[in-house]
């Protein structure tokens, strides 16, 4: 299993671009969720997703968008960039079965907003 | 969104020492308490998810304990190795909405 894989790695962008970060995991894992990781802030919830074709927003939703169209997929887009965006975006996913699974994280993608 | 401390911050330890750190999150709705390991430049590994009052686990050299009345979890490292560096994550689960709230974090260095 490759686990959860997160393309690209790094990513230098302008300010008004778009772009989708892409997350993909082969677990069947019906939990994935978005995190960017900011100094000194540790790691905050973007948006999650329970299922194929259910998605919530986290705690800093703005600005972002996701869908979730099968279970192995969940992709992150940046609708137009801006650099309080610059960030390193960490996926992950987790089982439900239980309702308190570990979640397992991709290796990031690191993003700079100029 | 949930508070949540971690403390101390930082710390720094010489190889073989045990330490420990402290997770507090608001007892009230309490679901479950995550800890994770986050070795620089790497990505977050779940260590332990505990669930019930005075559940105390343990990984090798790492054991956790947990206190939900009153709102804290202990991450403990006995003989710290300089493996062991990195920041500890602690995050709870408030209801079952598998939503996790993580802390700021402990940054833990072994000096050898």
């Amino acid at each position: 299993n490759a686990g959860v894989t997160q393309t690209p790695k790094f990513q230098v962008l302008k300010t008004g671009q778009s772009m989708t970060l892409q997350c993909a995991q082969d677990m069947n894992h019906e939990y994935m969720s978005w995190y960017r990781q900011d100094p000194g802030m540790g790691l905050r919830l973007i948006h999650y997703s329970v299922g194929a074709g259910i998605t919530d927003q986290g705690e800093v939703p703005n600005g972002y968008n996701v869908s979730r169209s099968t279970t192995e997929d969940f992709p992150l887009r940046l609708l137009s960039a801006a650099p309080s965006q610059t960030s390193v975006y960490f996926c992950a996913s987790s089982p439900l079965a239980g309702g308190h699974n570990e979640q397992f994280f991709g290796p990031g993608t690191r993003l700079t907003v100029l | 969104i949930l508070n949540v401390e971690q403390s101390p911050q930082s710390l720094h330890v010489q190889e073989g020492d045990s330490t420990n750190f402290t997770c507090s999150f608001p007892s009230s709705n309490f679901y479950a308490l995550h800890w994770y390991r986050w070795e620089t430049a790497k990505s977050p590994e779940a260590l332990f998810v505990m669930t019930l009052n005075g559940d105390e686990k343990k990984k090798g050299r790492i054991s956790a304990t947990l206190n939900t009345k009153e709102g804290y979890s202990y991450l403990y490292i006995k003989g710290s190795q300089p493996e062991d560096s990195a920041t500890y994550l602690c995050a709870p689960q408030g209801g079952s909405n598998y939503k996790l709230t993580f802390g700021k974090g402990t940054l833990l260095t072994v000096n050898p």
